[in-house]
């Protein structure tokens, strides 16, 4: 039983368009993350927070933004979405080291 | 600058034997490192960590080596099931850092019947 939600778990979209990739989480965890990952290649942190409306970057340029208006809400939109924004995002949440990570949302933009 | 580092994209082990997966590390302030296994189109799920003061912990089949004198942990998978086979990711924080994790790009094991 997941306690952290990633919607949709697949999307295939044009470029151009808007998209708003969903992340919550039932746990009451003030930090929460958004990694982005390749085949074969490492988690890149994109996004983080420690709480509500405190929002960061991570260490991997992202030409995506994140909100935190509540603790248990952490959507990703991506303006205008492009082919190299294909990728896999994985949004986790934590306590001290203890992290849990969503199912993740495979992106294609074609 | 990669400062958490799986050379090995792949690994294969017969059923029963024991599998070893390496990661390295260049940062020396790191004092955590942690496991993580992941199916294809799942999130990655922790599986064994360590602190920088202990060399070795084990749980089960699991046991996580750290040297700190050479940077390098290993994870030992004993005996290696089927349901073993997976990507394993190894990671690294810094306390302050605020509990980021760093990820290696990930090592798949598989292991065959």
């Amino acid at each position: 039983e997941a306690d952290i939600y990633q919607t949709p778990r697949y999307l295939v979209i044009g470029t151009g368009k808007k998209i708003t990739l969903e992340c919550s989480q039932t746990m009451g965890h003030d930090k929460m993350y958004w990694y982005q990952q390749d085949p074969g290649m490492e988690l890149h942190l994109i996004h983080y927070s420690y709480g509500v409306n405190s929002t960061e970057k991570g260490d991997l340029s992202s030409e995506s933004t994140v909100s935190r208006i509540r603790t248990e809400h952490f959507p990703l939109t991506l303006e205008s979405a492009r082919p190299s924004h294909t990728s896999q995002y994985l949004c986790a949440s934590s306590v001290g080291l203890g992290y849990t990570f969503g199912s993740g949302t495979r992106l294609t933009v074609v | 600058d990669q400062q958490v580092k799986q050379n090995s994209p792949s690994l294969s082990v017969q059923e029963g034997r024991i599998s070893i997966l390496n990661c390295d590390y260049t940062n020396s302030m790191f004092d955590y490192f942690l496991w993580y296994k992941k199916y294809p189109a799942e999130g990655p799920t922790f599986l064994i960590s360590i602190s920088s003061i202990k060399d070795k912990n084990e749980d089960g089949r699991f046991t996580v080596f750290l040297n700190k004198s050479a940077k390098h942990l290993s994870l030992h998978i004993v005996p290696s099931q089927p349901g073993d086979s997976a990507v394993y990711f190894c990671a690294a924080s810094e306390y302050n850092q605020g509990g980021k994790l760093i990820f290696g790009q990930g090592t798949e094991l598989s292991v065959k019947p």
